[in-house]
């Protein structure tokens, strides 16, 4: 059973400039969760697809998107980059089974750097 | 506004020892509470997790505490190894949403 797989590990982007960060869930989960992680704090929602639906999001602006696809891999972008941008995103993905135990399983994690 | 809050951002045990975590939060409608570790260059692992309907759950040398009256719980680790030595994470949640995390707490077990 693989677990959850994201890319790219490290990437180094300009201020204004998109990015996409992409994650595995996985084998089995159908609901995929994406989190900021700055430095020196807790992981933060950011949303989450279920079933390929945006199914719930934190308070990040409109620049910040997903997808979710059928065999429930997934996409975070984010438009016109800025400085604070910088963080680790992290992906999660979870059993349906297990939805309301707010249970998560972690990728290691996407490390963005805006310049 | 911070709904779960970890005010410890490092915690130092000798190994054998007794860890204590502890972590409060705000909201009165969370029915999840979860630990998680996180080593360096990693994501986070999930530990351990009790409900609301109860005050303590156990996992071999992880213990769970909850007290809802207080809205604290803690996380006990006995006896504390170097391999214990993390970032661990307070995290609630609602009805299965969002994870809400506190900002963490560097576990240092020295041998």
């Amino acid at each position: 059973e693989t677990g959850v797989t994201q890319s790219p590990t490290h990437l180094i982007k300009t201020r204004g400039q998109q990015v996409t960060l992409r994650c595995s869930s996985q084998s089995g989960h159908n609901t995929v969760s994406w989190y900021q992680q700055a430095l020196g704090q807790g992981p933060q929602f950011i949303f989450q697809y279920y079933r390929e639906e945006e199914n719930g999001r934190g308070n990040f602006p409109p620049r910040f998107s997903g997808l979710q696809f059928p065999n429930y891999s997934s996409e975070l972008n984010v438009n016109a980059l800025e400085l604070d941008d910088s963080a680790l995103y992290l992906c999660a993905s979870s059993l349906e089974a297990r939805k309301g135990t707010g249970e998560l399983f972690f990728g290691e994690g996407s490390r963005l750097t805006v310049l | 506004d911070q709904q779960v809050k970890q005010n410890s951002p490092s915690l130092s045990v000798q190994e054998g020892r007794i860890s204590i975590l502890n972590c409060d939060y705000t909201n009165s409608m969370f029915d999840y509470f979860l630990w998680y570790k996180k080593y360096p260059a990693e994501g986070p692992t999930f530990l351990i997790s009790i409900s609301s309907i109860k005050d303590k759950n156990e996992d071999g040398r992880f213990t769970v505490f909850l007290n809802k009256s207080a809205k604290h719980l803690s996380l006990h680790i006995v006896p504390s190894q170097p391999g214990d030595s993390a970032v661990y994470f307070c995290a609630a949640s609602r009805r299965g949403t969002a994870l809400i995390f506190g900002k963490g707490t560097t576990l240092s077990v020295s041998s």
